[in-house]
């Protein structure tokens, strides 16, 4: 079954940092790749996805994730942290062929330091 | 409406009761999803619906589980005889027409407590 791996539950970074969330998948297939973040008392909110096309995806707030077919990877990207950018990060796909259900990571909490 | 909606925010109550959540998604979508996430984990899916149909209810832990969206707007998610484990957040999400692209757009959330 497909699955999503993010690594590390908890990422630090201090402000103006470079922020990196890493997001594997299992599928030999490449599925469709999503990002959410989510604030406290928040929905889930999209970032960015990848469905076709450019692999580099330019999301909102300044954040970008570039698919690695070889990799099987995902990773978000920030050149520069803010303090408005902790909240919870789900990297997330949708199989292909298989429905619109999203399969989520476990989640990354993003903390950034003064 | 201007986005998803769901109530109750938070819902407590004793195992063994049924609970009724609500979700009202944006308008003009024609797929709702729920979802099911446990403390420090992600979202799991549940089931979904496209209009009033369910083509999918894979999710559905149990039997105890059970969805609807009977006029093919507002969705309920009822689970009956709650048991402990059943705490979670339960979110809902609505897209335009289930396309394997199309964003889904999440409402706020139900947190479930059964004590």
């Amino acid at each position: 079954a497909q699955s999503v791996t993010q690594l590390g539950s908890h990422v630090s970074v201090s402000e103006g940092a470079l922020v990196l969330l890493r997001c594997n998948y299992s599928s030999s297939v490449p599925p469709y790749l999503f990002w959410y973040v989510q604030y406290p008392n928040q929905g889930l909110q999209l970032l960015l996805k990848y469905t076709t096309g450019a692999t580099l995806v330019k999301g909102i707030n300044g954040f970008e994730a570039e698919f690695k077919k070889s990799e099987t990877s995902f990773h978000l990207t920030k050149p520069s942290a803010h303090m408005s950018d902790a909240a919870e990060y789900f990297c997330a796909v949708i199989p292909y062929n298989q429905g619109g259900k999203l399969i989520f990571g476990q989640g990354t909490e993003l903390s950034v330091k003064p | 409406g201007a986005g998803v909606s769901q109530s109750p925010r938070y819902k407590v109550t004793k195992r063994g009761q049924d609970v009724t959540l609500r979700c009202d998604p944006i308008s003009s979508h024609a797929t709702l999803y729920w979802y099911q996430q446990a403390l420090g984990q992600g979202p799991e899916f549940l089931t979904y619906f496209n209009y009033e149909a369910q083509p999918d209810k894979s999710g559905l832990p149990s039997d105890r589980f059970s969805a609807e969206r009977p006029e093919g707007s507002i969705s309920t998610l009822t689970i009956q005889r709650t048991e402990q484990r059943d705490s979670a957040m339960y979110r809902c999400a609505s897209s335009p027409s289930g396309s394997h692209t199309d964003t889904q757009y999440f409402g706020p959330g139900t947190r479930l407590t059964v004590l």
